[in-house]
């Protein structure tokens, strides 16, 4: 398995702002992902964080309001721009991780992020 | 794009009763996660399923790969109060991308 932190744990931000949040893996992992998941409702994928290629979007996610950097092989973080009222929802992070016998995802506390 | 409808939406049951939830899909997937999320956490991996007909264990949870690879089931016998949380079925793609499709989650209450 891996170990996987989040800063900051949760945050209140101002309308406007945009707030980074940073995940750390305890290994070294070539696939990251990083989820939304909006109160109350399941997960889903805002983008593929690769080391040593640009973040892929899954459609309605867009590179300006989420950038993303993944410099090495431990770390990522995700930017929300210009946020608003609508960002609110926890922001979560994952790494895959394959063996010739298993090929599992695991996820990160997360970070709740409130808008207002 | 690919869906995962899950059911129950949610369940109340008494301590020590077993629970049953499912999922299915129009898509086929490669492998089947089963996840649980605490209130304020990060889901946590119970179960991965990689072939077709599966049939796993993790203590009291056993889960079943479907042999079409478009549906699972998770059931947890002599449910205890931390079982209380959600449930997250999630599939993965076929192809390389490894991402993964969630359900819409079934909220666990267990009455001690």
């Amino acid at each position: 398995s891996a170990v996987i932190s989040q800063k900051p744990s949760r945050d209140i931000c101002q309308r406007g702002t945009s707030l980074t949040i940073q995940c750390q893996v305890d290994s070294q992992v070539t696939m990251m992902f990083w989820y939304r998941q909006q109160p109350g409702q399941s997960l889903t994928l805002i983008a593929t964080a690769n080391q040593g290629s640009e973040a892929t979007y899954e459609s309605g996610f867009v590179i300006d309001k989420f950038p993303i950097s993944r410099p090495n092989l431990t770390f990522s973080t995700l930017t929300v721009s210009n946020m608003s009222p609508e960002d609110s929802s926890i922001y979560l992070c994952s790494v895959f991780l394959a063996t010739p016998i298993y090929n599992e995802q695991f996820f990160g506390p997360g970070t709740r992020l409130t808008v207002l | 794009g690919q869906q995962l409808n899950q059911s129950p939406q949610s369940m109340f049951i008494q301590e020590g009763e077993d629970v049953s939830m499912n999922c299915t899909s129009s898509s086929i997937f490669n492998t089947w996660l089963w996840y649980k999320q605490d209130p304020g956490e990060g889901p946590v991996l119970l179960i991965a399923l990689y072939k077709a007909g599966e049939l796993t264990s993790n203590g009291r949870l056993t889960a079943q790969f479907g042999i079409t690879r478009k549906d699972s089931f998770l059931n947890i016998s002599a449910s205890i109060p931390s079982d209380v949380g959600i449930y997250f079925c999630a599939g993965q793609s076929m192809d390389s991308s490894y991402k993964l499709i969630f359900g819409s989650g079934t909220r666990l209450l267990v009455r001690p």
